[in-house]
């Protein structure tokens, strides 16, 4: 089963508004990743957050991390038309997990020109 | 550099069919992985292989078979196609740093359909 769950799974916005999206867990986790998927292609890595980071920053990216809730979010400012995508929340458990990353549902996202 | 690589792009079966999927990174990568992607899912875990010479099992391995070729190759196998393995399979592969996870870079997909 899937350990993350995001929220919302779409989201649609105007072109320089900011996107908010979540990312809840159950296990403990020794990082969390986020990746975007343009349509009918790979994924894409935009940020990796440690367990034992707060917050973290990639130019227009923004990731918290909040272990004692198990949820994490991801901030893109100053949205543009190319940020349309979808965005997946991943974790890596903690223990012996190497290796295997678990991903969520997903986000879409729309950014209206 | 070409990064991670997949072919075929496409593919057809029939039920009952074999066939084998194969990735290959060029970014000395010790780690590669397999994933099935299903309509309005994430990616789930089929096979990895944390270093040449060593597999196991992810989330959903039954109907899967694996082969750690060398460092640079790590195909997929099924062996009697089904339908409900339609679905897009993505290769990824990472290098861990000092022991500590880093981030997947994935190949473009290949769309696999079973009649």
């Amino acid at each position: 089963s899937q350990q993350g769950e995001e929220d919302p799974q779409a989201l649609s916005i105007q072109e320089g508004e900011n996107a908010t999206m979540n990312c809840s867990y159950k296990t403990s986790i020794n990082n969390l990743q986020w990746y975007r998927q343009n349509s009918g292609r790979g994924l894409v890595h935009l940020i990796l957050i440690r367990s034992n980071e707060r917050e973290k920053h990639s130019g227009r990216l923004r990731v918290t991390l909040d272990t004692s809730k198990k949820s994490s979010s991801l901030l893109i400012t100053a949205s543009r038309a190319a940020d349309t995508a979808s965005y997946f929340c991943a974790t890596i458990a903690g223990g012996t997990s190497y290796g295997k990353l678990t991903f969520g549902q997903g986000t879409i996202l729309t950014v209206h020109p | 550099n070409a990064g991670v690589t997949q072919t075929p792009k496409f593919q057809v079966l029939k039920t009952g069919q074999s066939m084998t999927l194969q990735c290959a990174q060029d970014m000395n990568h010790n780690s590669m992985y397999w994933y099935r992607q299903d309509p309005g899912m994430g990616l789930r875990l089929i096979y990895y292989s944390a270093s040449e010479g060593t597999t196991d099992k992810g989330e959903v391995p039954n109907g899967y078979n694996v082969s750690r070729l060398n460092k640079r190759e790590f195909s997929l196998r099924l062996e009697s196609a089904a339908p409900s393995q339609t679905s897009v399979y993505f290769c990824a592969s990472s290098a861990p740093v000092r022991g500590r996870d880093n981030e997947q870079f994935f190949g473009p997909g290949t769309r696999l359909t079973v009649l």
